[in-house]
């Protein structure tokens, strides 16, 4: 049964500290998202890769996030430094981008608490 | 641009009943039209979808109809149980070109109970 992978589920960190998410997409998905979840703001788009490359990270604050594929199998996101407003559940998602649409299969999610 | 607009919840219903969450869009083309369902601790799963006007999504009793000419997808069930208490999200994927093809956009969400 695939899935995609989130590690790890839960995370606690004191500010200022490096967070770093880590995502494994489904085998032969060519699209990986990742999505911020917060009871105030819903869900958020942060970024978007197609074929690895990055088509859409304009709703991730620049100056301490930053989004990766180092290959086809891992996608990270990480938050340096650390802040208690990045207390969020992060979510990865990936899909196959068809001529019909993405449709998006979502991991468990993170839960980042940053005391 | 694209967007979508769903209901306010929370929804409180009792065993049995209809349940209607309203959902409408805006979106510069003809996109794919998608309910995904967010149980307690876990992560969004599809629950239905349409890829064009007038195609009726089905799943697990649930029921969405894709009319352009009132840009909405509505989710519907006649029966609501209790082990469909979750938070359900309409949400809209873009054919249009360059960065925005195949991206999703999402409702707020509307959270549902149901009571026994």
């Amino acid at each position: 049964d695939a899935r995609v992978t989130q590690t790890p589920r839960d995370k606690v960190t004191e500010m200022g500290q490096e967070v770093t998410m880590r995502c494994q997409p489904i085998l032969g998905h060519n699209t990986v998202f990742w999505y911020r979840q917060t009871m105030m703001q819903g869900l958020e788009l942060l970024a978007y890769f197609r074929n690895r490359a990055p088509l859409d990270d304009s709703g991730m604050p620049k100056d301490r996030f930053s989004a990766e594929m180092p290959d086809a199998t891992l996608a990270t996101l990480k938050i340096q430094p650390s802040e208690p407003r990045d207390s969020a559940v992060y979510f990865c998602a990936s899909g196959a981008q068809r001529r019909d649409g993405t449709e998006a299969f979502f991991g468990q999610g993170t839960r980042l608490t940053v005391v | 641009g694209n967007s979508v607009t769903q209901m306010e919840g929370p929804v409180t219903l009792s065993e049995e009943a209809f349940l209607t969450i309203n959902c409408t869009y805006t979106a510069t083309g003809y996109p794919s039209l998608f309910w995904y369902v967010q149980y307690p601790g876990e992560g969004l799963q599809l629950l239905l979808k349409a890829t064009k006007a007038d195609d009726k999504g089905s799943n697990k009793g649930f029921e969405a109809t894709y009319r352009k000419e009132t840009t909405s997808f509505h989710l519907e069930k006649g029966s609501v149980q209790v082990s469909d208490s979750a938070v359900y999200f309409c949400a809209l994927s873009d054919h249009g070109r360059g960065s925005t093809l195949g991206r999703l956009y999402f409702g707020r969400g509307t959270q549902l109970t149901v009571w026994p």
